[in-house]
Parts: C-alpha cells; sequence; structure tokens
C-alpha cells in the first residue's frame, strides 16, 4: 500500500525557516518524480516544487523560487522541502505527491504551516 | 499565466448527475493531453479521480467519467451520493495549475 507520511510543520515567525519532511512506503521510491503542493486557509490547491527520480532536475513555483528547497534520499525513501525567508502567505496545509502519467496518483494527509508573530 | 476556471459551487440531490466543468486555453487545457481531477475531503488527502480527461484509475466508481471539448474539460458525478460532498479541483499538467476549486453540495 502507497503511503506519503508528512511531518515537520508548525508555527513558525515570518522570515524564519521550517524544513518538511515525507517519508514515504509501499512502492519503489526511486522510480518517481515527487512534489509538494499546498492548500492555504480557504484557498485551493497550489503546486509549490518537483523533483526529478534523481534529484538532479528541480521545479518551483515563482513564489517560492529561491526560498525554497526541494530534495530527496532514495536510499532513505524521503522527501523533504527547505523553507526559508518564510510570509504569512505561505501559510498552508502542505501535501506531499507522488507523480504518475502526468498526474498526481498519491497524495500524504499533509502537514499544516503557519507563518506568524 | 492564469489558474483553470472552475464554478466555485455546484450540488446536486442524491441520486442527480452532476457536471463540474474546467475551462482552459488553447494553449493547455486545448492543446495538451494531461488533465486531471481530483476529489478533496476537507481534513483528507486528495484523491486522484480522473487522468488524462477521461482515464479513471482503478478503485474509482465508474459514477465518476471526465470528457474534454475544445478548452473546456468536464468532471460529472452520476447517481450522487452523500459522501460525494467535497471540493473537486482540475489541473492542467502542462503548467501545473489548479483550477480554483469546485464545492460539491448534495442536497
Amino acid at each position: 500500500e502507497v503511503q506519503l507520511l508528512e511531518s515537520g510543520g508548525g508555527l513558525v515567525q515570518p522570515g524564519g525557516s521550517l524544513r518538511l519532511s515525507c517519508a514515504a512506503s509501499g512502492f519503489t521510491f526511486s522510480n518517481h518524480w515527487m512534489d509538494w503542493v499546498r492548500q492555504a486557509p480557504g484557498k485551493g490547491l497550489e503546486w509549490v516544487a518537483s523533483i526529478r527520480q534523481d534529484g538532479t532536475t528541480k521545479y518551483y513555483v515563482d513564489s517560492v523560487e529561491g526560498r525554497f528547497t526541494i530534495s530527496r534520499d532514495n536510499a532513505q525513501n524521503s522527501l523533504w522541502l527547505q523553507m526559508s525567508s518564510l510570509r504569512a502567505e505561505d501559510t498552508a496545509m502542505y501535501y506531499c505527491a507522488r507523480e504518475g502519467r502526468g498526474n498526481f496518483d498519491f497524495w500524504g494527509q499533509g502537514t499544516l504551516v503557519t507563518v506568524s508573530s | 499565466q492564469s489558474a483553470l476556471t472552475q464554478p466555485p459551487s455546484a450540488s446536486g440531490s442524491p441520486g442527480q448527475s452532476v457536471t463540474i466543468s474546467c475551462t482552459g486555453t488553447s494553449s493547455d487545457v486545448g492543446d495538451y493531453t494531461y488533465v486531471s481531477w481530483y476529489q478533496h475531503h476537507p481534513g483528507k488527502a486528495p484523491k486522484l479521480l480522473i487522468s488524462e480527461f477521461t482515464m479513471r484509475p482503478s478503485g474509482v466508481p465508474d459514477r465518476f467519467s471526465g470528457s474534454k471539448s475544445g478548452n473546456t474539460a468536464s468532471l460529472t458525478v452520476s447517481g450522487l451520493q452523500a459522501e460525494d460532498e467535497a471540493d473537486y479541483y482540475c489541473i492542467s499538467w502542462k503548467t501545473k495549475l489548479f483550477g480554483g476549486g469546485t464545492k460539491l453540495t448534495v442536497l
């Protein structure tokens, strides 16, 4: 059974940093692109970042470029999102998602990030 | 780049059918294969319902179907059930832009 378990969310002050983790199991992690998707309170889903199977290619939404870094360790079946220079508008539930064929075929339950003083 | 356009809300009675639209442009929905739909119950993980406009993953009831006409993709939920009440999102894989989401209410 495919499982994605996020952790690392919490309350952080504006300008602060946070590192989110996603532990994957039930599939061959190294075979899939992986992504982070977020949902701000009362808003819709927003794709945040993607990383290729071998970690060599990464993409980001413009609003986080230069502030967030996506990374992975295939030996540990783990995905991370390092977030810095956090802003109030980064407040959201952050989901780890597995890419299938042109889709997100499995999602985690999410971890909540709140940026507030 | 603009997000795809979805109606903010839709509703139907149990047993009825409801169709949710997702409108893009000739550069994304109109010109690309990979549009998918997701069901999201608040507090739970989003779930893939439809991929490549019309493909239903295993385990998704056949009450859910997808279609495409020009620059618009559509999701139809037939035989509405109470548990279908949720938020529904489309996404164009070319841009990875989601639609704004549609809140489906089962009356």
